[in-house]
C-alpha cells in the first residue's frame, strides 16, 4: 500500500479556494486515490476519487499529474462548515481484503 | 439503500473489564468490513479487516480481537481493557468492486478509566 504524506494543517478564509496536496511517490499501477473528510466525533465521509488527470464533482476537484506521484484536492469557495480533517488514501481496491490505511490527515481551519 | 449500525455511541469501562462492540450492515451482501480506532486528535488506525465470514486480518496485535459470525456482522472484543484502549472506534464497510469506497458508522467513544 502506497504511503501518503500530507501537510498537518492549513488555514483559510471563507470564500477562498483551498488546495491540499498529498504525496504518494510509490503509487502502484492499479492504485486509485481517494479523499475523505472527517468532522469531530464522526466517521470520515467520501469526497472524491480518481486515477489520473482531473476529476470533479459537486463538492471538490481532484488533480492528478501524469506521473501520479502526488494529487491535489481542491475545495472551491470554502465556508466555515468545511472546517474538518481531510485524508488522502491510495490503494489497490481490486485486492481482496485491501488494507485501507489512513495517514495523519490535514486539518483545515476556515476562518470568517 | 445500505446502512451501517454501530453501538453503543459512548461507553465508559473500568480497566480490566471486557469489551464488545457490534457493527451491522444492512442492504448489501458480502461486504468488506473494517474496524478503525482514533485516539484524540490523531488519525485513524486500522485494527482489523474482514473479507468474509470467519476471515479476519489483524493489523494491531495488542489485546483486541475481532469476529465476523455472520456476513454483515462485525464484532470487536477485548477480555481485559487497558487505559490505552480509550479512543473513538469506527466500523466501516465497502463493496468489493473496483474501486472501493468506505462507508463509516457513527462510531463509539470508549473511555477506559
Amino acid at each position: 500500500l502506497a504511503k501518503t504524506t500530507q501537510p498537518i494543517s492549513m488555514d483559510s478564509y471563507e470564500g477562498q479556494e483551498v488546495n491540499i496536496t498529498c504525496s504518494h511517490n510509490n503509487i502502484a499501477t492499479n492504485d486509485y486515490i481517494t479523499w475523505y473528510q472527517q468532522f469531530p466525533s464522526q466517521g470520515p465521509r467520501f469526497i472524491i476519487q480518481g486515477y489520473k488527470t482531473k476529476v470533479t464533482n459537486e463538492v471538490a476537484s481532484l488533480f492528478i499529474p501524469a506521473d501520479r506521484k502526488s494529487s491535489t484536492l481542491s475545495l472551491p469557495r470554502v465556508s466555515l462548515s468545511d472546517t474538518a480533517v481531510y485524508y488522502c488514501l491510495v490503494g489497490d481496491y481490486k485486492a481482496a481484503g485491501n488494507k485501507l490505511t489512513f495517514g495523519g490527515g490535514t486539518r483545515v481551519l476556515v476562518k470568517p | 439503500s445500505q446502512t451501517i449500525h454501530q453501538w453503543p455511541a459512548t461507553l465508559v469501562q473500568p480497566v480490566g473489564s471486557p469489551l464488545s462492540l457490534e457493527c451491522t450492515v444492512e442492504g448489501t451482501s458480502n461486504p468488506n468490513l473494517y474496524w478503525y480506532r482514533q485516539a484524540a486528535g490523531r488519525g485513524l488506525q486500522l485494527l482489523f479487516y474482514s473479507v468474509g465470514i470467519g476471515q479476519i486480518s489483524s493489523e494491531v496485535p495488542q489485546n483486541l480481537s475481532a469476529s465476523r459470525p455472520q456476513d454483515r456482522q462485525f464484532i470487536l472484543s477485548s477480555k481485559k481493557l487497558l487505559l490505552s484502549d480509550s479512543g473513538f472506534y469506527l466500523c466501516a464497510w465497502s463493496v468489493r468492486h473496483y474501486p472501493e469506497e468506505l462507508f463509516f458508522g457513527s462510531g463509539t467513544q470508549l473511555s477506559v478509566l
